[in-house]
C-alpha cells in the first residue's frame, strides 16, 4: 500500500499569506496525485488533478507541483474562505490512498 | 450540471447491512468509474473501492473485501454500495465520487452503527 504523509498537520495563517502544503508518497507515483479541500460539514472538492492540472472553477491562487514522491499544494494570497482541511490522494497503485490531511486555520 | 445525489441517513445495529445509493445526472453514467470513500467522525478520508458502471466490474480495498458489494443499475443511472456485518467502527459518512481523480462528489450519507 502506498502511504501518503502530509506536512504540516496544522497551519495557522494570516490572510494574504502564502501557504505551502507538502505530500510525500512512500514510493514513486508519477503524477497520479490529486488535492482536495474539505470544509466542515461539506463534501471534499477537487482543487488540483494529476499533480499540477487546475480543475475547472478553482481559483487561480491554488496551484500544485511535483512528481515521483514529493508534491506541493500552494495557496497564493490566502483568503478567509480558504480555511479548511486539505487532502492529497494517490491513484497510482491499489488501494488508492489519502494523506492524513492538513488543517489550515485563519489567524 | 453534473450531480451525484445520495440516499438518506441510516441507523443500523451491529451485524446488519446497509445499502447506500448514488444517483448520477448531467452526464453519461456508463462513461466514468464511480468510487466510494468514507470518513469516520473527526477522521480523514478512506478509499473503499470502485465500480465500472459500463461492465459492472468492481475493485475494493482489501480491508473491505468480503463485506462490500458495489453494484449499479444503468437504467436509472444509480450506483450502490452495500456494506455487510456492520461494526461500530463503520460509523461514518459514505461518499460516492466520479472518476479516479474524484472530480464530483455526492453530498454524503451518514451511517450510524449502534446497538
Amino acid at each position: 500500500e502506498i502511504v501518503l504523509t502530509q506536512s504540516p498537520d496544522f497551519q495557522s495563517v494570516t490572510p494574504k499569506e502564502k501557504v505551502t502544503i507538502t505530500c510525500r508518497a512512500s514510493q514513486a507515483i508519477g503524477a497520479s496525485l490529486h488535492w482536495y479541500q474539505q470544509k466542515p460539514d461539506q463534501s471534499p472538492k477537487l482543487l488540483i488533478k494529476y499533480a499540477s492540472q487546475s480543475f475547472s472553477g478553482v481559483p487561480s491562487r491554488f496551484s500544485g507541483s511535483g512528481s515521483g514522491t514529493d508534491f506541493t499544494l500552494t495557496i497564493n494570497s490566502l483568503e478567509v474562505e480558504d480555511a479548511a482541511t486539505y487532502y492529497c490522494h494517490q491513484t497510482s497503485g491499489l488501494p488508492f490512498t489519502f494523506g492524513p490531511g492538513t488543517k489550515v486555520d485563519i489567524k | 450540471q453534473v450531480q451525484l445525489v445520495q440516499s438518506g441517513a441510516e441507523v443500523k445495529k451491529p451485524g446488519a447491512s446497509v445499502k447506500v445509493s448514488c444517483k448520477a445526472s448531467g452526464y453519461t453514467f456508463t462513461d466514468h468509474y464511480m468510487h466510494w470513500v468514507r470518513q469516520a467522525p473527526g477522521q480523514g478520508l478512506e478509499w473503499m473501492g470502485w465500480i465500472n458502471p459500463n461492465t459492472g466490474g468492481t475493485t475494493s480495498a482489501q480491508k473491505f473485501q468480503g463485506r462490500v458489494t458495489m453494484t449499479r443499475d444503468t437504467s436509472i443511472s444509480t450506483a450502490y454500495m452495500d456494506l455487510s456485518r456492520l461494526r461500530s467502527d463503520d460509523t461514518a459518512i459514505y461518499y460516492c465520487a466520479r472518476k479516479d481523480h474524484l472530480d464530483v462528489w455526492g453530498q454524503g450519507t451518514t451511517v450510524i452503527v449502534s446497538s
